[in-house]
């Protein structure tokens, strides 16, 4: 069963543009992770929020996580076209031992 | 290199067909995984394993099955593979289900 739902499904930028994508889910967490999948490849792991933290940054990427509205968001700044993929959202309940994953949101930077 | 490594990359068989898809990783990670990427159904968790000969089901565990004699290694068995079993399967490992995943690069199993 899907925990995280993202929104949009697919969302088209332009270079240099920023893109948000949202997750929600459904039960309380132990942690959430972003992943990014390039078409029909591995999924590489981008950050992970644990469940009392708020805010967390990587590089461009800054993730944010509100457990009073079980949702959460990744944000890409100045975006590139290298960062065209789909971002999973996933998360571990607590006291949970699998990580779950939402839909993806399919992200298409164009140059 | 740290990896996970699945083979085969790419498999056709016949429905019934008894095959293996072998999974390994070189982190020494405790916890091993096992998924199905479907169109619209996305991720869905097949098997998963926390440690050495302990093995739990996770939401799609039926026509499936797993071991875990070594903690390097985790295969992905399927018994009498069917149609609906065609898919894009991913092993993954991590020191625990509270750290990030690291993915393999994916085995597409066709079953005609």
């Amino acid at each position: 069963s899907q925990q995280g739902e993202e929104d949009p499904q697919a969302l088209s930028i332009q270079e240099g543009e920023n893109a948000t994508m949202n997750c929600s889910y459904k039960t309380s967490i132990n942690n959430l992770q972003w992943y990014r999948q390039n078409s029909g490849r591995g999924l590489v792991h981008l950050i992970l929020i644990r469940s009392n933290e708020r805010e967390k940054h990587s590089g461009r990427l800054r993730v944010t996580l509100d457990t009073s509205k079980k949702s959460s968001s990744l944000l890409i700044t100045a975006s590139r076209a290298a960062d065209t993929a789909s971002y999973f959202c996933a998360t571990v309940r607590n006291a949970g031992n699998m990580l779950t994953f939402g839909g993806g949101t399919r992200l298409m930077v164009k140059p | 290199e740290a990896q996970v490594t699945q083979n085969p990359r790419y498999l056709i068989t016949v429905t019934g067909k008894k095959l293996t898809v072998t999974c390994s990783q070189n982190m020494n990670h405790e916890y091993m995984s096992w998924y199905r990427q479907d169109p619209g159904l996305g991720l869905r968790q097949i098997y998963y394993s926390m440690n050495v000969e302990v093995t739990d089901k996770g939401d799609v565990p039926e026509g499936y099955k797993v071991s875990r004699k070594e903690k390097r290694n985790f295969p992905l068995i399927l018994e009498s593979p069917s149609p609906n079993q065609t898919s894009l399967y991913f092993c993954a490992s991590s020191w625990s289900v509270n750290y990030g995943y690291t993915f393999g690069s994916g085995t597409r199993l066709t079953v005609v």
